[in-house]
């Protein structure tokens, strides 16, 4: 089956350094691939659509300078979260769309938490 | 624009007993339905997927799905609940053609024995 993972899955850092998350699809090319972000019992929201070979589309209210988004090839896409506050720490999910599948729908990585101190 | 929501925060079921999670969704065509599972600090996991045909979707551990288009709803059934059925169940749709998902609030399952 599609297998997508995430690394680190776990990032303690400190005020004002920039921490970047791998996201990677093991078994399958993933054109696209998407940002979420999770806050501690809420839902998963969207942060931004990243596409391989071309810029992100970021959601209405997300700094697309302060979350970089690099979707360097067909298996790996990374966020970068730079100048880290704490109110950045959270639980970051991405996700990957398997293109041969035909629109099967998202695959999700184990996500990373991020705290910034 | 397209959203979910997902009526119950938190149930707490019997080991053995039935659970229904509800989902309704607002969009102007005939959506893509799914329904997640997340353990505690992990990612998603997909259950289940409507797209089209059968209304009535078989998924993953026992869940089933049923799309009912009169009541905008994708209810999440399983007829006996096990001890790690116990997780969060999110509720996502989508559009046709653009695979960005809108997630529920999600419902939290407890099970007691």
């Amino acid at each position: 089956g599609a297998v997508v993972s995430q690394h680190p899955s776990r990032v303690i850092c400190k005020s004002g350094t920039s921490v970047k998350i791998e996201c990677r699809s093991l078994d399958f090319q993933a054109t696209t691939m998407f940002w979420y972000r999770q806050f501690p019992k809420q839902s998963l929201m969207l942060m931004a659509t990243s596409n391989e070979g071309s810029k992100a589309t970021y959601e209405q209210g997300v700094e697309k300078d302060k979350f970089l988004i690099n979707h360097a090839s067909l298996t790996l896409s990374t966020l970068t979260v730079t100048s880290a506050h704490p109110e950045d720490s959270s639980f970051y999910i991405c996700s990957a769309r398997d293109v041969a599948s035909g629109g099967s729908g998202q695959f999700f990585g184990p996500g990373t938490r991020l705290t910034v101190l | 624009a397209q959203s979910v929501t997902q009526p119950d925060i938190h149930i707490t079921v019997s080991e053995g007993a039935s659970l229904e999670l509800r989902c309704n969704y607002s969009y102007g065509a005939t959506p893509y339905l799914f329904w997640y599972v997340q353990s505690p600090g992990q990612g998603l996991q997909l259950l289940l997927k409507y797209f089209s045909g059968d209304t009535l979707v078989q998924g993953i551990k026992g869940f089933e799905a049923e799309f009912k288009r009169s009541q905008s709803s994708f209810n999440l059934r399983k007829p006996s609940v096990h001890w790690s059925d116990a997780a969060e169940y999110f509720c996502a749709v989508g559009a046709r053609g653009n695979e960005k998902l809108t997630f529920g609030t999600g419902t939290r399952l407890t099970i007691i024995p």
